[in-house]
């Protein structure tokens, strides 16, 4: 079936720095790939997505960039700042059902 | 924008008891609506996907007679956890899709605790 991988699961950086996250998918009609930032009992908030029409999409310091034929997508976060530090989630859709990765809670030290 | 209001946000329940949980969109047809749950410190797991009207499609592995789910209308979707035992206490979410909708539109959650 449809499976998101996520890496890494954890990921530690100091204030300003850049974070990145990888995603890839198995479904190769994926064709819609969002990501979450959630905090701790909350609904996952969507920060940014790309259709599988574009290779890259940017929104202040958050851009995210997508490789189809490798089936594989990337979050980049740039001027890290404590309040980003939360739990993002990838995902993957085929225009049904959303397929989540399994996390990856990143942490931002002052 | 796109609401989804789920309800209740949070509820304890005596072991054996059943509990329901709704998702209401309020400004959109929901044509058609997930259903996760999330363990602790884990991912959002797919449990089943319904569209106003049909029967549900459960995930592998989701019980379909223990989580009963009802799409009877197109702003309202329901999740009944029959027979609620600890092990089934989780934070279960609704998400919502419309025919004419960008994206999907999350509830806030509820948090099930089985006693």
């Amino acid at each position: 079936g449809e499976n998101v991988e996520q890496h890494p699961s954890t990921l530690s950086v100091q204030e300003g720095d850049s974070a990145v996250i990888k995603c890839t998918y198995s479904d190769s009609a994926s064709n819609y790939f969002p990501w979450y930032k959630q905090e701790l009992g909350k609904r996952p908030q969507l920060i940014i997505d790309i259709r599988s029409n574009v290779g890259e999409k940017k929104d202040q310091r958050i851009a995210v960039t997508l490789n189809k034929t490798a089936k594989h997508f990337s979050l980049h976060i740039t001027e890290t700042q404590p309040e980003d530090s939360a739990v993002y989630f990838c995902a993957a859709s085929n225009g049904g059902k959303l397929i989540f990765g399994q996390g990856t809670e990143l942490s931002v030290k002052p | 924008g796109a609401v989804v209001s789920q309800h209740p946000s949070r509820v304890i329940c005596k072991s054996g008891t059943s509990v329901k949980i709704e998702c209401r969109s309020l400004d959109f047809q929901a044509t058609t609506m997930f259903w996760y749950r999330q363990f602790p410190k884990q991912s959002l797991m797919l449990m089943a996907t319904s569209n106003e009207g049909s029967k549900a499609t459960y995930e592998q592995g989701v019980e379909k007679d223990k989580f009963l789910i009802n799409h009877a209308s197109l702003t309202l979707s329901t999740l009944t956890v029959t027979s609620a035992h600890p092990e089934d206490s989780s934070f279960y979410i609704c998400s919502a899709r419309g025919d004419y909708l960008y994206g999907y539109t999350f509830g806030s959650g509820t948090r099930l605790t089985v006693v």
